[in-house]
C-alpha cells in the first residue's frame, strides 16, 4: 500500500537549473497538492489540482509549474531554480466529499529536500 | 480573513505529564479543524479532525481536542506524554469561503524531557 510517493528525496541544483519533482498516488484521489515547508512558516500551498486536467494556484505559485494529465500523477516543475526555492516540498492528496474539493484529510508523501546553490 | 494561530512555537513537558498545545482560529463560517503531526524528517499525518459533530474529538495515540466556538479555540491535549510524542504539531482550518483550501498554523514543536 504505497499511498503518496515522491521522488527524489534529495536534490541539489545550481541557480538557473530546472527540474521536476514527481508525485504519484494510488488511492484514486481527485485532489492533489504541493506544499513547501520552511522553518517557522508552516506549510504554504504552491499549486493544487481537483482532477485530471484541472490545476490552480495556491499561495506561493511563482517559479513553479504543474500539470495533471492523469489522476495518479501530479509533477511539480521548477522552471529556473533560485536560492529562495531551497525548501522541503511535500505532495499531498485527498478524497472529495460531494461538492467539497478536498476533505481536509490529506495523505502526505515523505517529502523532497531541495537545495539551490 | 481566515487565520490560524498556534500560541506556542515550542512546548516542553516531562514524560508522563499532560500535554497542551494551543490553537486559535478566526473564521466567518463554521470551520472544519484538524491537527496534523510531523515526526522528525517525516511526512505529515492526520492526528484528528473536527467537522461539526461532537465538540470533543479523539484522535490517534491518545490525543484529543475540544472545539470551543465561544473561544474560537481548538486546543490539543494528551493526559500523559510519551517520548514518542516528540514531534511538530500543526493546527489547520478549512472553510467554505476559501474554497476549502487549508489554512495552516506555523506549528508547535513538542519536546519531551525524560
Amino acid at each position: 500500500n504505497a499511498g503518496v510517493t515522491q521522488t527524489p528525496k534529495f536534490q541539489v541544483l545550481k541557480t538557473g537549473q530546472s527540474m521536476t519533482l514527481q508525485c504519484a498516488q494510488d488511492m484514486n484521489h481527485e485532489y492533489m497538492s504541493w506544499y513547501r515547508q520552511d522553518p517557522g512558516m508552516g506549510l504554504r500551498l504552491i499549486h493544487y489540482s481537483v482532477g485530471a486536467g484541472i490545476t490552480d494556484q495556491g499561495e506561493v505559485p511563482n517559479g513553479y509549474n504543474v500539470s495533471r494529465s492523469t489522476t495518479e500523477d501530479f509533477p511539480l516543475r521548477l522552471l529556473s531554480a533560485a536560492p529562495s526555492q531551497t525548501s522541503v516540498y511535500f505532495c499531498a492528496s485527498s478524497g472529495t466529499s460531494g461538492m467539497i474539493p478536498n476533505t481536509g484529510e490529506l495523505f502526505f508523501g515523505e517529502g523532497s529536500r531541495l537545495t539551490v546553490l | 480573513a481566515q487565520s490560524v494561530t498556534q500560541l506556542d512555537s515550542h512546548v516542553s513537558v516531562s514524560e508522563g505529564t499532560p500535554v497542551l498545545l494551543r490553537c486559535n482560529y478566526s473564521s466567518s463560517y463554521s470551520p472544519s479543524l484538524f491537527w496534523y503531526v510531523q515526526h522528525p524528517n517525516k511526512g505529515l499525518q492526520l492526528l484528528l479532525k473536527y467537522t461539526s459533530a461532537a465538540t470533543l474529538v479523539k484522535g490517534i495515540n491518545g490525543f484529543e481536542a475540544e472545539f470551543k466556538k465561544s473561544e474560537t479555540s481548538f486546543h490539543l491535549t494528551k493526559p500523559s506524554a510519551h517520548m514518542s510524542d516528540a514531534a511538530e504539531y500543526f493546527c489547520v482550518v478549512s472553510v467554505k469561503d476559501s474554497n476549502y483550501q487549508l489554512i495552516w498554523g506555523a506549528g508547535t514543536k513538542l519536546i519531551i524531557k525524560p
